[in-house]
């Protein structure tokens, strides 16, 4: 149980094109679902959090008008990287949370690795 | 600042031994500990978490260790194996929010 696709998983573009991302939970609804940012050997890095129904809440430093994150429904949000450029070549990480029990915790997707050409 | 610390940044083990990974935190209101683990180019899997109310807790060959007084905890793999070779993050949050507060990540590796 807990599984959370991504999709897709692999994505290059040219300069100055969006892309979308989309994040599914498979076996259980998530109201509130997150999107990592991640370089290469560092930690996950907290963009926003979605959540269903609302606007999502950016951290410091994050553009919402460069990431545009749309929160559906239980199951699925989406991360629009819009005009992208070269730097925001990178991994993308989304999770869902899976609330109440022992493991009120995040799972994660397989990520989206986006490369800005 | 970093919310929780997490050493070392890389450890390499022979097959068989027991690495260790050691967390710490300063938050007093953080409640819940999970580990993940990464292999290269997929997200964080669970692997194993634990609540202050225990001092230890194991799952298979992985085995959590905590201490709430020193507020550390370490990760215990036993009988380590080369498909174990990955990295781990702890992590660490208060229960019912959203935040989910990552260690810098421990690069393990296996030898055969």
């Amino acid at each position: 149980g807990a599984v959370v696709s991504q999709h897709p998983s692999r994505v290059i573009c040219k300069s100055g094109t969006s892309v979308k991302i989309e994040c599914r939970s498979l076996d259980f609804q998530a109201t509130t679902m997150f999107w990592y940012r991640q370089f290469p050997k560092q930690s996950l890095m907290l963009m926003a959090t979605s959540n269903e129904g609302s606007k999502a809440t950016y951290e410091q430093g994050v553009e919402k008008d460069k990431f545009l994150i749309n929160h559906a429904s239980l199951t699925l949000s989406t991360l629009t990287v819009t005009s992208a450029h070269p730097e925001d070549s990178s991994f993308y990480i989304c999770s869902a949370r899976l609330a109440g029990g022992y493991y009120d915790t995040q799972y994660f997707g397989p990520g989206t690795r986006l490369t800005v050409l | 600042q970093q919310q929780v610390k997490q050493s070392p940044q890389s450890l390499i083990v022979q097959k068989g031994g027991i690495p260790i990974i050691n967390c710490a935190y300063e938050n007093t209101a953080f409640d819940y500990f999970p580990w993940y683990q990464q292999f290269p180019g997929k997200g964080p899997a669970l692997l194993i978490a634990i609540r202050p109310d225990v001092s230890e807790k194991k799952e298979g060959r992985f085995t959590i260790s905590f201490n709430k007084s020193a507020k550390q905890f370490s990760l215990h793999i036993m009988d380590s194996q080369p498909g174990d070779s990955a990295t781990y993050f702890c992590a660490a949050c208060v229960t019912g929010a959203n935040n989910l507060f990552f260690g810098t990540g421990t690069r393990l590796t296996v030898i055969p």
